[in-house]
């Protein structure tokens, strides 16, 4: 069974601060996908990268994908109060399979 | 266009009963897929429907089960329930089989089971 850890599980951090969140497997995905989940809903897609060392740009995001498409991290620049929500990563191997989930990272930006 | 629909969105059950829940997926979506999302374990997949076809089928017992209609809306029953059955239950529809396209999740259904 293909696991994701993410780390860490819990984040609370002060608007304005930047942070890191980390996805971390033993196996190799043919891509990797992010997704945020606020409350009450279900979580939105983010943003796909596909090849080892991949960086994407979100606005004030940044996702990387690992040089052995192994792990992953979501960089957030100078966050705000409506970045709060769970961040969830989730790994696709190649066919028909069903995508991995990371448990995700509960990120709380206080003002 | 409208976005994936899932009902009951709240519910509340005892042991041993049954549930049936609804998902209408985004017109024109012919993929459904269920997961079982709880603090401890995270989103699990159940399984995924395309075309009236069930394609892939999660680690869960026979009592959780589901089909999907010719009009692509889904439904997953859980019978004889647990108390750790107790979750969110998401859907989430794509255009093709789970391949390669992306999915669109619900907002859910919360089932507590008492």
């Amino acid at each position: 069974t293909q696991l994701l850890e993410q780390s860490p599980q819990f984040l609370s951090i002060q608007e304005g601060e930047n942070l890191t969140v980390y996805c971390n497997s033993s196996s190799v995905f043919s891509s990797l996908q992010w997704y945020r989940q606020e409350p009450g809903e279900g979580p939105v897609l983010l943003v796909t990268v596909v090849t080892g060392g991949e960086v994407k740009k979100l606005k004030r995001l940044t996702f990387q994908f690992g040089d052995a498409r192994k792990d992953s991290s979501l960089h957030i620049t100078a966050a705000q109060p409506g970045d709060t929500g769970l961040y969830l990563c989730a790994g696709k191997n190649s066919g028909n399979t069903p995508l991995v989930f990371g448990k995700g990272t509960r990120l709380s930006v206080i003002a | 266009k409208a976005g994936v629909t899932q009902t009951p969105r709240y519910l509340i059950k005892t042991r041993g009963q049954q549930v049936t829940l609804s998902c209408s997926p985004i017109s024109g979506h012919r993929s459904v897929s269920w997961y079982q999302q709880t603090p401890g374990q995270g989103l699990q997949f159940l399984f995924e429907y395309f075309s009236e076809t069930q394609r892939n089928k999660g680690n869960f017992p026979g009592r959780f089960s589901g089909r999907q209609f010719s009009n692509s809306r889904s439904e997953m029953n859980v019978s004889t329930l647990e108390l750790g059955d107790s979750a969110l239950y998401l859907c989430a529809s794509s255009l093709g089989h789970l391949g390669g396209n992306t999915i669109y999740f619900g907002e859910g259904s919360w089932l507590t089971v008492v």
